[in-house]
């Protein structure tokens, strides 16, 4: 099954507005980490949540994980145009693999 | 933060060629770095695991012969495509951790090579 998984699918807003991504899993996790992927790149680490922790912050970027829920949001702030990209969850178990989920295309209109 | 090079960024190659990407960690030693595959819109899937001074762990599904992992140094691995055909074509990413210090449980990617085999 799939661990990992991301809603919604893509997202529009304009800028300014704050933007929301959900992640849910369904294995118990060590931690779990949000990615961003500009289309045609590599990915870059955004934040990482410990499977003992709640909440995190992140200048813009807000998350929160409830491990109960085996869910997690990633909450951006103030949104701007060059937020544009995909936003991916990772979990991470024992051992060194990520598993990632399916990503959310996050459009910011100007 | 640390950097992963990978290069060729692009490659398009004629059917039943090899193709060889590479990874390198510039400013830290990885002894595992990981081998990534894209669809277009899709999620990234692990090929393998390429531990350094030792054979690669694939996934399963990965033909090993097609996708011929080496790990010879502590900053370079390298993903060799073999034979390439057309269902070939793909974005490929690697990715590294970084032991060192704190928040080793982070990775570091390569900025991507897509494949087009004609």
């Amino acid at each position: 099954s799939q661990q990992g998984e991301e809603d919604p699918q893509a997202l529009s807003i304009q800028e300014g507005e704050n933007a929301t991504m959900n992640c849910s899993y369904k294995t118990s996790i060590n931690n779990l980490q949000w990615y961003r992927q500009n289309s045609g790149r590599g990915l870059v680490h955004l934040i990482l949540i410990r499977s003992n922790e709640r909440e995190k912050h992140s200048g813009r970027l807000r998350v929160t994980l409830d491990t109960s829920k085996k869910s997690s949001s990633l909450l951006i702030t103030a949104s701007r145009a060059a937020d544009t990209a995909s936003y991916f969850c990772a979990t991470g178990t024992s051992g060194s693999r990520l598993t990632f989920g399916e990503g959310t295309q996050l459009t910011v209109n100007p | 933060g640390a950097v992963v090079s990978q290069h060729p960024s692009r490659v398009i190659c004629k059917s039943g060629t090899s193709v060889k990407i590479e990874c390198r960690s510039l400013d830290f030693q990885a002894t595992t770095m990981f081998w990534y595959r894209q669809f277009p819109k899709q999620s990234l899937m692990l090929m393998a695991t390429s531990n350094e001074g030792s054979k690669a762990t694939y996934e399963q599904g990965v033909e090993k012969d097609k996708f011929l992992i080496n790990h010879a140094s502590l900053t370079l691995s390298t993903l060799t495509v073999t034979s390439a055909h057309p269902e070939d074509s793909s974005f490929y990413i690697c990715s590294a951790r970084d032991h060192t210090g704190t928040g080793s449980e982070k990775l570091f990617f390569g900025s991507g090579t897509q494949l087009s085999v004609l």
